[in-house]
């Protein structure tokens, strides 16, 4: 069974600029989440979808993050403008059902912001 | 909040025994894992807690005590390969399902 599917891993760019992640969930599974990782920290949620639908996105920073998952498959999260404090990877995970609690993660892509 | 507190860092010999520590807040609780997070690498899932006691995975254990919050993971027989972040995740009634992480700790296996 293919994971968790992420790209790009690694990216740099300035402040100011944007910057867009996609990631592919394990097929059949109807909840996707992105958490931001910062370094030294634990994962913080940003937004959980259900299929194609919105569940959370009240720790999204809405002035500069956005996110979709058109056709309730496949996902991007963009930020726009990004910001030094930005810096950080951003992880896909999906489970089956949004009951389980068991995630299943991508490798992440790792942001730098200079 | 939730807060989830974890020890930062720690370290064990090859072979040894190591338990890492897991406190929260229990108004709400509904379920505790344990992940693994190598360098660089994705979170990878150990295990889940519901109810009191041990639940033990091979050399890899986990506990928890729903009136005290808290909850550990055990690790027997230390190999290189366990050196490595584990984060505590809590679920709450409160939060839909979803799993508030502690900020891990890293733990160094030396030869």
């Amino acid at each position: 069974e293919a994971g968790v599917a992420q790209s790009p891993r690694y990216k740099i760019i300035e402040k100011r600029q944007s910057v867009a992640f996609w990631c592919n969930p394990i097929s059949g599974h109807a909840t996707l989440y992105w958490y931001q990782q910062i370094l030294g920290q634990g994962p913080k949620l940003l937004i959980q979808f259900q299929n194609n639908g919105v569940v959370d996105d009240s720790q999204l920073p809405k002035d500069r993050f956005s996110a979709e998952r058109l056709k309730g498959v496949d996902s991007t999260l963009k930020i726009q403008p990004a910001k030094l404090e930005d810096s950080a990877v951003y992880l896909c995970a999906s489970d089956p059902t949004g009951n389980t609690g068991e995630l299943f993660f991508g490798e992440g892509s790792r942001l730098t912001v200079l | 909040g939730q807060n989830i507190d974890q020890p930062t860092e720690m370290t064990a010999t090859e072979g040894a025994i190591v338990q890492i520590n897991c406190t929260y807040q229990t108004s709400g609780f509904n379920g505790l894992f344990w992940y693994q997070q190598h360098a660089g690498e994705a979170p990878t899932f150990l295990s889940y807690n519901v109810l009191d006691g041990l639940e033990e995975k091979g050399r890899f254990s986990s506990f928890l005590s729903r009136s005290k919050g808290y909850s550990y993971l055990l690790l027997k027989e230390l190999q290189m390969k366990d050196s490595a972040s584990y984060l505590c995740a809590v679920r709450y009634n409160t939060n839909a399902g979803k799993s508030t992480f502690g900020d891990g700790t890293t733990l160094t296996v030396k030869p």
